[in-house]
C-alpha cells in the first residue's frame, strides 16, 4: 500500500539552530512530493514541492528539502529556526497511479524554543 | 481573491442529523477535493472532483456524500451524523493536477 511516513510526532530544536523534519514515502511510480504548515486553527499551506529536476528543493520562509530516491526520503530542513517556525508540518506525496491522488503523513510538531 | 472559502466554520450536531458543508473557490481550479483532520492520523481524503460534472471516492468515504455544483463549488454532505464523524474538515482545490494545493480554513464539527 502507498504511503508517507513521519516518523516523529514532535522535534524541539532551539532558535538559531538547523531543522530537519523527516519524511519517508512508498508508492509506486514516479512519485510528486509536498510540504506543508499548519498554524494554529488555520488551514494548510504549502511551504515547496518536488516534482522533478534538481534534488534539492528551495520554498517558502527559508525552508528547504532534499529528494533522496534511493532513501525514499524528503526531508525538510532549514539552517536557522526562528520561534514563528513553530508550527504543524505535513508531508504529502502524489502519484497519478494510485487509487487516490494525494496522500498526507500524521504530521509532525516543530517547536522551536528561545 | 478569497482562495477557498469554507461555511460553516464550527457545527454541533447531535447524532442522525443530517448538514452540508460548503465550499468554493475563485481561482478557476479544476480539482477540488475534501480532507478529514483527526489528531494523529493527518488529512485523509473522503472525496475528490478532477472537473466540473465527476467525483470520486477517496480514502474514507463512507458517510459522505458530495456534489460539484458547478467548477466553483463542491460541498460536502453528512446524511446521517455520527459521533465518528467528530474532526476537521478541510476543502482543497488545486490545478494543474498533481500540483500544490490551496486549503480552506476549515469546519470544525461536533456531533453528539
Amino acid at each position: 500500500a502507498q504511503s508517507v511516513a513521519q516518523p516523529e510526532d514532535q522535534v524541539n530544536v532551539a532558535e538559531g539552530n538547523p531543522l530537519t523534519v523527516k519524511c519517508t514515502y512508498s508508492v509506486s511510480g514516479n512519485p510528486y512530493l509536498f510540504w506543508y504548515v499548519q498554524y494554529p486553527n488555520r488551514g494548510l499551506q504549502f511551504l515547496l514541492k518536488y516534482i522533478t529536476g534538481d534534488n534539492l528543493v528551495k520554498g517558502s520562509y527559508g525552508f528547504e528539502a532534499e529528494f533522496n530516491k534511493s532513501q525514499t526520503s524528503f526531508h525538510l530542513k532549514k539552517p536557522s529556526a526562528l520561534v514563528s517556525d513553530s508550527a504543524l508540518y505535513f508531508c504529502a506525496c502524489c502519484t497519478t497511479s494510485g487509487t487516490y491522488k494525494y496522500i498526507f503523513g500524521t504530521g509532525t510538531r516543530l517547536k522551536v524554543l528561545a | 481573491n478569497a482562495g477557498v472559502t469554507q461555511t460553516p466554520k464550527f457545527q454541533v450536531l447531535k447524532t442522525g442529523q443530517s448538514m452540508t458543508l460548503q465550499c468554493a473557490q475563485d481561482m478557476n481550479h479544476n480539482s477540488m477535493y475534501w480532507y478529514r483532520q483527526d489528531p494523529g492520523m493527518g488529512l485523509r481524503l473522503i472525496y475528490y472532483s478532477a472537473s466540473e460534472g465527476t467525483t470520486d471516492k477517496g480514502e474514507v468515504p463512507n458517510g459522505y456524500n458530495v456534489s460539484r455544483l458547478n467548477k466553483r463549488e463542491f460541498s460536502l454532505r453528512l446524511e446521517s451524523a455520527a459521533p465518528s464523524q467528530t474532526s476537521v474538515y478541510f476543502c482543497a482545490s488545486s490545478d494543474p493536477d498533481p500540483d500544490e494545493q490551496y486549503f480552506g480554513p476549515g469546519t470544525r464539527l461536533t456531533v453528539t
